[in-house]
């Protein structure tokens, strides 16, 4: 079965400091995969997802995620963080023979003033 | 747009009791999750309903956990006897499409505290 690993449970930056969260995933086939994003008692929410078009990934306030097929790597970006963007983030993806969402362990973001 | 309702938002008994869960999905949506979240985990997979069939239900452990979606709407996940390992986030969401897409609308979640 396919699988997501987020590497770090924990990563702090200072605002306007460059945000990144990585997601490896296992897979012998073109995935289909997620980033979601949770903020402090809300659900989840999709923040960008890649279904084998385009390898660069444009999601919701300002992150995107770069597929790379070679590194078998879906890592999320921001150029500047925002204290907003504090939260759990989760990469995901569809496994199984009924193709269902699979999410990582999570990565705890802090923004820093 | 009304997003997805779940109540309680905080539910807290003793091992052995049993507690429920509601869900009701954003109107429209056919198909309908409850995915289980423990603190410092993903959130996990339990049942999948289509309308108000069930699509697959293959990681509730049902000795204990049952849930239904009478009439293809709103939805109830029950636990009886609960266990001190299901202390967790009990998460529904809801999706437009009938096929696995991925995109999916979540609630806010029920935290049960099993003492």
């Amino acid at each position: 079965a396919q699988s997501v690993t987020q590497l770090g449970s924990h990563v702090s930056v200072s605002e306007g400091a460059l945000v990144l969260l990585r997601c490896n995933y296992s897979s012998s086939v073109p995935p289909y995969l997620f980033w979601y994003v949770q903020y402090p008692n809300q659900g989840l929410q999709l923040l960008l997802k890649y279904t084998s078009a385009a390898t660069l990934v444009k999601g919701i306030n300002g992150f995107e995620a770069e597929f790379k097929k070679s590194e078998t790597s879906f890592h999320l970006t921001k150029p500047s963080a925002h204290m907003s963007d504090a939260a759990e983030y989760f990469c995901a993806v569809l496994s199984g023979s009924a193709r269902q969402l699979t999410f990582g362990s999570g990565t705890q973001l802090t923004v820093l003033p | 747009e009304a997003g997805v309702a779940q109540s309680p938002r905080y539910k807290i008994i003793e091992k052995r009791q049993s507690v429920a869960f509601w869900c009701n999905p954003i109107s429209g949506h056919a198909t309908l999750y409850w995915y289980q979240q423990i603190l410092g985990q993903g959130p996990k997979l339990l049942i999948q309903f289509q309308n108000n069939g069930v699509v697959d239900d293959s990681q509730l452990p049902k000795d204990r956990f049952s849930a239904e979606r009478l009439k293809g709407v709103d939805s109830t996940l029950k636990i009886q006897p609960a266990k001190l390992e299901d202390s967790a986030v009990y998460l529904c969401a809801s999706s437009i499409y009938s096929g696995n897409t991925g995109e999916l609308f979540f609630g806010e979640g029920s935290r049960l505290t099993v003492l």
